[in-house]
């Protein structure tokens, strides 16, 4: 099975543009998780679909939102951009966390690498 | 909210010898998942080995096992015989299950060195 992939692998923006971020999970896997990493803060959950809803969410402004499509691809967006939101994100899918006895393990993909200048 | 501690933030090894990477955390709930992931330079995020807080026997995976403390909240990282191939930067993660499945909050890292 070919694993997570996700578009672009680097993105260059400037101050209060918007940005687009793509992510296909694991065929067959439902759920998707957005977590965004710098050296400062480290690695932060965003938020995380599953069939199509927004089912868990951090503590990041408006600003970042996502979607999921009928297929389980994953975009998030980040509008008004600024240079702190410099990072790397990270998708990762799972297949369906289902009951507590029988989570699912993430699989990640390599990340988009944005810079905002 | 779940916090979760890596007070290293760099180690070393020699090749072939053991080295073990401290993870700390806070929960309320009493049923949660501990892992540890790897990430190369490539940036990969990679499952190395993870621990359902219900089993009582520490997980092992191959060279890689942990040392799960439940009451004292600790969930170490044990590496046997250290290969080159090692080298990474190691992040300790909870997942609290239940309606927070999709959700892994993670530590800040640890960055271990292997030396030939």
């Amino acid at each position: 099975k070919a694993g997570v992939t996700q578009t672009p692998r680097y993105l260059i923006k400037t101050r209060g543009q918007q940005v687009t971020l793509s992510c296909s999970p694991i065929s067959g896997h439902r759920s998707v998780s957005w977590y965004q990493q710098t050296p400062g803060q480290g690695l932060q959950f965003l938020f995380e679909y599953f069939s199509e809803t927004q089912r868990n969410k951090g503590n990041f402004p408006g600003r970042f939102s996502g979607r999921q499509f009928s297929n389980s691809r994953s975009e998030m967006n980040v509008s008004t951009l600024e240079l702190g939101d410099s990072a790397l994100y990270l998708c990762a899918s799972s297949l369906d966390p289902g009951g507590i006895s029988s989570y699912n393990e993430q699989f990640f993909g390599p990340g988009t690498r944005l810079t905002v200048l | 909210a779940q916090t979760v501690t890596q007070s290293q933030p760099e180690m070393s090894v020699q090749e072939a010898e053991t080295v073990t990477l401290s993870c700390t955390y806070d929960t309320s709930e009493s049923d949660y998942y501990l892992f540890w992931y790897k990430q190369p330079p490539s940036r990969q995020m990679i499952l190395v080995i993870r621990q359902e807080a219900y089993k009582q026997q520490n997980a092992t995976e191959n060279r890689f096992s942990v040392n799960f403390q439940k009451a004292a909240k600790s969930f170490s990282l044990k590496i046997s015989d250290s290969q080159l191939g090692d080298a990474a930067m190691y992040f300790c993660a909870h997942n609290a299950g239940g309606t927070s499945y999709g959700k892994l909050t993670f530590g800040q890292g640890t960055i271990l060195t292997v030396h030939p």
